[in-house]
């Protein structure tokens, strides 16, 4: 049983760089949700998608992120012209789809912009 | 909106001391209820859930039952042990606006002495 596969594990980057973060979901899990932690705080959601629909944004989710899933499998998250705020884990989880199903998560990618 | 309210840590125990970590929610509808635990260097696991008034959820010998009348989920163990030190992490669902994303509480870190 593979879970949630996310890399790279590990980013360093300058400020004003692009960067892009892949998650591979559970196989046929349909739901993929992206979130952000900070230190000493609970994960924040950004966004989610029903097979390759994007069907919901977070208000945290600025006009420098975007995230794709184009067929519906694995998802990327890229992030424009990084700021230090952006400095973060960013979360890959994926769920079979139905209410109350449990969301596995993934080991997160730690992105640092210096 | 909705919003998870646990205790700050750090949280320092003995070994084989009784453990509780309190959870209080806020939320629209009939939300499930979560504890995930991270361990260093790993990602959010799932410890277990309750998706209905009075249920109770157990794994690993931690409990939870979900309390509509106080809008509680608190985590207790009988005994804990130095393996279980890590973050514990309250989160609701409620499937607002048709997604079924986590809110989080900010963690708890417990550390268990031996």
């Amino acid at each position: 049983d593979t879970g949630v596969s996310q890399n790279p594990r590990h980013k360093i980057t300058k400020r004003g760089q692009n960067v892009t973060f892949r998650c591979d979901p559970i196989s046929e899990h349909n739901r993929l949700y992206w979130y952000r932690q900070t230190l000493g705080q609970g994960p924040e959601f950004l966004t989610y998608f029903q097979n390759e629909a994007q069907l919901e944004k977070s208000r945290l989710l600025s006009d420098r992120f975007s995230a794709e899933r184009p067929k519906g499998s694995f998802s990327t998250l890229e992030i424009q012209r990084t700021e230090q705020g952006d400095s973060a884990m960013y979360l890959c989880a994926s769920s079979p789809g139905s209410f109350g199903n449990t969301i596995y998560f993934g080991e997160g990618s730690w992105l640092t912009v210096v | 909106g909705d919003s998870v309210t646990q205790m700050e840590g750090p949280v320092t125990l003995s070994e084989e001391a009784f453990l509780t970590i309190n959870c209080t929610y806020t939320a629209t509808g009939y939300p499930s209820l979560f504890w995930y635990v991270q361990y260093p260097g790993e990602g959010l696991q799932l410890l277990l859930k309750a998706t209905k008034a009075d249920d109770k959820g157990s794994n690993k010998g931690f409990e939870a039952t979900y309390r509509k009348e106080t809008t509680s989920f608190h985590l207790e163990k009988g005994s804990v042990q130095v393996s279980d030190s890590a973050v514990y992490f309250c989160a609701l669902s409620d499937g607002a606006g048709g997604a079924d994303g986590l809110t989080f509480g900010k963690g708890t870190h417990l550390i268990i002495q031996p």
